[in-house]
């Protein structure tokens, strides 16, 4: 069964770093590139950016891109998102998701982590 | 503001149709056949719907149907059923690499 496993729940103060997770499980992982996807309370969906395990080549939404750092280790099926300094306005739910090529659609998703900011 | 244009809100009563429009441009809808079709019950995850415009994946009720004309998508529920109601969001490949997202549509079974 494939499964993406996200981090739990985050509470932490404006100006702190943080790296939350996804992890992949019931396939080959590095097969798959996996996206983020933010939903600020109340809002729709935002790709955030997107990351080939195989090689670690990113590609980031301009509205992120120099705001977040997304990763990966393929060794232990993991991808990440991570901020340096954090904001009251990165207070969002946050998927992962995976896909084979960016324009192929995302058939499975990470249950979602919560962060909160304040 | 989502770069993809949907209707805030439809409804429809049970066993109507409904259709949901994700209006985008020349740069995304309009160059690709790469729409997706994701609905999102209250505090759960989004799930695929429709991809490739009007493709649907394995388990998805073909009361669910997707279809394109130049920059504008629609998904289309006939038979509506109660378990429908939730937020229905279009997605498009982009010219740019990237991903855009439409801004969601809330649908409610009368």
């Amino acid at each position: 069964e494939v499964q993406l496993v996200q981090s739990g729940a985050e509470v932490k103060k404006p100006g702190e770093s943080l790296r939350i997770s996804c992890k992949g499980s019931g396939y080959t992982f590095r097969s798959y590139w996996i996206s983020w996807v933010r939903q600020m309370p109340g809002n729709g969906l935002e790709w955030m950016g997107r990351i080939d395990p195989t090689n670690s080549n990113t590609k980031y939404s301009p509205s992120f891109q120099g705001h977040v750092t997304i990763s990966a280790d393929r060794s232990i099926s993991t991808a990440y998102l991570q901020w340096n300094s954090l904001k009251a306005s990165d207070t969002a739910m946050y998927y992962c998701t995976r896909h084979h090529l960016m324009q192929e659609p995302f058939d499975f998703w990470g249950q979602g982590t919560l962060v909160s900011v304040s | 503001q989502s770069a993809l244009t949907q209707p805030a809100s439809v409804s429809g009563s049970p066993g109507q149709s409904i259709t949901i429009s994700c209006t985008g441009t020349s740069s995304d809808i309009g160059s690709f056949n790469y729409v997706s079709w994701y609905q999102q019950h209250p505090g759960k995850a989004p799930k695929l719907l429709i991809f490739d415009v009007s493709n649907r994946p394995s388990g998805i009720s073909h009361r669910f149907s997707g279809s394109k004309s130049a920059n504008t998508a629609s998904l289309t529920i006939s038979g509506l059923q109660a378990e429908d109601e939730a937020d229905y969001y279009c997605s498009s490949y982009t010219t740019r690499s990237t991903l855009e997202f439409g801004g969601g549509t809330k649908l409610t079974v009368l």
